[in-house]
């Protein structure tokens, strides 16, 4: 049972304009989740987090949103650059998983110039 | 660098010889964590570690598999009698304390290939 899930495996947008990238968990439990991009050939590289405590967070260009009572959380990227076209993976963790991360499938983007 | 460095970062293996992966967690860390990514797919935890002692290893495959995090050195991930589902790209994290809400900073991976 896939608990955290991308449903969008991939998004293009023109450089310039807002990536909105999706993220949904089931297990009511989750109440820190993160956003991580991944290049080819690297490992995962931390963006942003938000606390169940809060519904968003920003930093520069990036915004994460969380709705609790949908259980839904997106990133706003604006504005979008060349440079972002990579994979985003969400990351969820609760109270009765300890430290252990739950990654959702991931959703490439990528931005046309 | 001060970051999550892992090595090899290419192995390949043939079917039951034996794969050991290193990560040296980032200065001042002493929380280690060990992924799995298969292709096309999300990262899946294996194993926490602090420092001499396994904290979760919910993750961790029930044979064949093992990880330990010695006082001194870096973490090793030990896969024995690897068999060709065994191959996937194996990520370290680590991170500054066992909070749950502290960030996990990754290295850049070991791409294990069983032939």
């Amino acid at each position: 049972d896939q608990q955290v899930k991308q449903n969008s495996p991939s998004l293009s947008v023109q450089e310039g304009r807002i990536s909105i990238l999706n993220c949904d968990y089931t297990n009511s439990m989750f109440d820190y989740f993160l956003w991580y991009k991944k290049y080819p050939a690297e490992g995962p590289t931390f963006l942003i987090s938000i606390s169940s405590i809060k519904d968003k967070n920003e930093d520069g260009r990036f915004t994460v949103f969380l709705n609790k009572s949908a259980k839904h959380l997106s990133l706003h990227i604006v504005p979008s650059q060349p440079g972002d076209s990579a994979v985003y993976f969400c990351a969820a963790s609760g109270a009765n998983a300890g430290n252990m991360l739950t990654f959702g499938g991931g959703t490439r983007l990528m931005v046309k110039p | 660098n001060a970051g999550v460095m892992q090595n090899p970062r290419h192995l390949v293996r043939r079917r039951g010889q034996e794969a050991r992966l290193r990560c040296s967690p980032m200065k001042g860390h002493s929380h280690v964590y060990w992924y799995r990514q298969l292709p096309e797919e999300g990262l899946k935890f294996m194993v926490y570690l602090q420092k001499e002692n396994i904290i979760d290893e919910s993750g961790m495959p029930k044979e064949r598999f093992s990880a330990e995090f010695p006082k001194e050195g870096p973490s090793i991930l030990r896969i024995q009698q690897v068999v060709r589902g065994d191959s996937a790209a194996y990520f370290c994290a680590s991170s500054r304390s066992g909070g749950r809400q502290e960030t996990q900073y990754f290295g850049p991976g070991t791409r294990l290939l069983v032939l």
